[in-house]
């Protein structure tokens, strides 16, 4: 079954450690998107890709990082710029060319202590 | 894109339709609308969307006005399942792109 997956589910580091959260989609989607999400809020959009080795920032992304290097993968590093870490993090694709929805996965919840 | 604005929350009693309205009174000419719903803890799903005439699916009904500045999206008969967080947002279907997720409006369907 095609789907996106993130790993891991949830995900605990020390302040001041670099981490990376892995999205993978096997669904041919053109573009991949991230996600953070507070308690009791809405998603804000942090990175955004179209195309292999192209991205664009979203509305947060100050202490976040990312890669595309193959259409599959966009992972995401939270920096140790970034002040509050601590949040749910969704992954995201879609189809480019053509009004279909967003599918998200399963998301990751990282705790920094 | 353009951004929506929905109540905080809603009640509706199982068996009947739940009703949740949306406004997007900025909205372009080549922008959708599309409904998302999150139950706790894992990622949304995609519901429905529409440019600018109804639609239906199995899953619910969208209602777009006339001048396209507010939308209703329709669970004809909820379930306690239906109890979730439902967002609306609007986007250039075609491209990627910014999308605002607001706080969305959160169902509570009770027995």
């Amino acid at each position: 079954d095609g789907g996106i997956t993130q790993s891991p589910k949830y995900l605990f580091r020390k302040e001041g450690q670099n981490v990376t959260l892995s999205c993978e989609q096997n669904l041919n989607h053109d573009a991949m998107y991230w996600y953070r999400q507070d308690p009791g809020q809405g998603l804000r959009l942090i990175y955004y890709s179209q195309i292999v080795n192209d991205f664009q920032k979203g509305d947060i992304a100050e202490g976040y990082s990312v890669s595309r290097e193959k259409k599959e993968s966009f992972p995401l590093t939270v920096t140790s710029a970034q002040k509050n870490p601590t949040a749910f993090y969704l992954c995201a694709s879609s189809i480019l060319g053509a009004p279909y929805g967003y599918t998200f996965g399963s998301g990751t919840r990282l705790t920094v202590v | 894109d353009a951004k929506t604005t929905q109540p905080p929350s809603m009640d509706c009693a199982e068996g009947r339709a739940a009703n949740l309205p949306c406004n997007h009174s900025t909205i372009s000419g080549n922008e959708y609308v599309y409904w998302y719903r999150q139950i706790h803890s894992q990622g949304p799903q995609y519901i429905i969307h529409g440019l600018k005439n109804n639609e239906t699916n199995e899953m619910a009904s969208l209602i777009i006005t006339e001048d396209r500045k507010s939308s209703t999206l329709i669970l004809p008969h909820a379930t306690l399942r239906d109890t979730a967080v439902y967002y609306c947002i609007v986007r250039v279907g075609t491209n990627a792109g910014k999308s605002t997720f607001g706080d969305g409006t959160t169902l509570t369907v009770k027995p």
